[in-house]
């Protein structure tokens, strides 16, 4: 079964321009979350969705945003980049957010801000 | 402010070593408690993971060890392989916490062979 799948590996972007992200979670997977990953840190949540409503949001600006679609993919938005949203951007898929379900990362989209 | 404190946040073990990796949280909330491995250029991966009702859990040559009064848990990795030379991340999540997993800052584990 194919893993966490993300799109695209590697992104390089200048200050002020938007870029957008995108998720394919495990098959069965209903819940996403969005994580942002900066060079020698741990993971810092952004979103997660399930049932293609957000249900919970880190302590991010609103330039972030994202959204998940009917067949459970997501997208993760950021606008008016700035040199500091350089980083890699994790997407992690679990059955459901309520119970202790271990959550499945794809390997990242690496984001350069030039 | 950091829920999840990881220590140290680097390791150098020789081949056939225990390599022992230790995180600290602070909200009684959480109630699962996962560790990730993580290859350069991959996404992490769950390694193995423990619930607070139980104070150890063993798979393989990985060890999780939970001292709910502490609230500590720590990573011990058996007969430590070059192979395993990888960056570990510590995670804490509750159901009432925010439908998000906190992650320590991990810890870079160097195996010599």
């Amino acid at each position: 079964d194919a893993g966490v799948t993300q799109s695209p590996t590697h992104l390089i972007k200048t200050r002020g321009q938007h870029v957008t992200l995108r998720c394919s979670p495990i098959s069965g997977h209903k819940s996403v979350s969005w994580y942002q990953q900066v060079l020698g840190q741990g993971p810092q949540f952004i979103f997660q969705y399930y049932e293609k409503e957000e249900r919970g949001r880190g302590n991010f600006p609103d330039r972030f945003s994202a959204r998940q679609f009917p067949n459970y993919s997501s997208e993760l938005n950021v606008n008016a980049l700035l040199l500091g949203d350089s980083a890699l951007y994790l997407c992690a898929s679990s059955l459901d957010p309520y119970s202790n379900q271990p959550q499945h990362f794809g390997d990242g989209t690496r984001l350069s801000i030039l | 402010q950091q829920q999840v404190k990881q220590s140290p946040q680097s390791l150098i073990v020789q081949k056939g070593g225990i390599s022992i990796i230790n995180c600290a949280y602070e909200n009684t909330a959480f109630d699962y408690f996962p560790w990730y491995q993580q290859f350069p250029g991959k996404g992490p991966a769950l390694l193995i993971a423990i619930r607070p009702d139980v104070s150890e859990k063993k798979e393989g040559r990985f060890t999780i060890s939970f001292n709910k009064s502490a609230k500590q848990f720590s990573l011990h990795i058996m007969d430590s392989q070059p192979g395993d030379s990888a960056t570990y991340f510590c995670a804490a999540f509750g159901r009432f916490t925010g439908n998000q997993f906190y992650f320590g800052t991990g810890t870079s584990l160097t195996v010599i062979p």
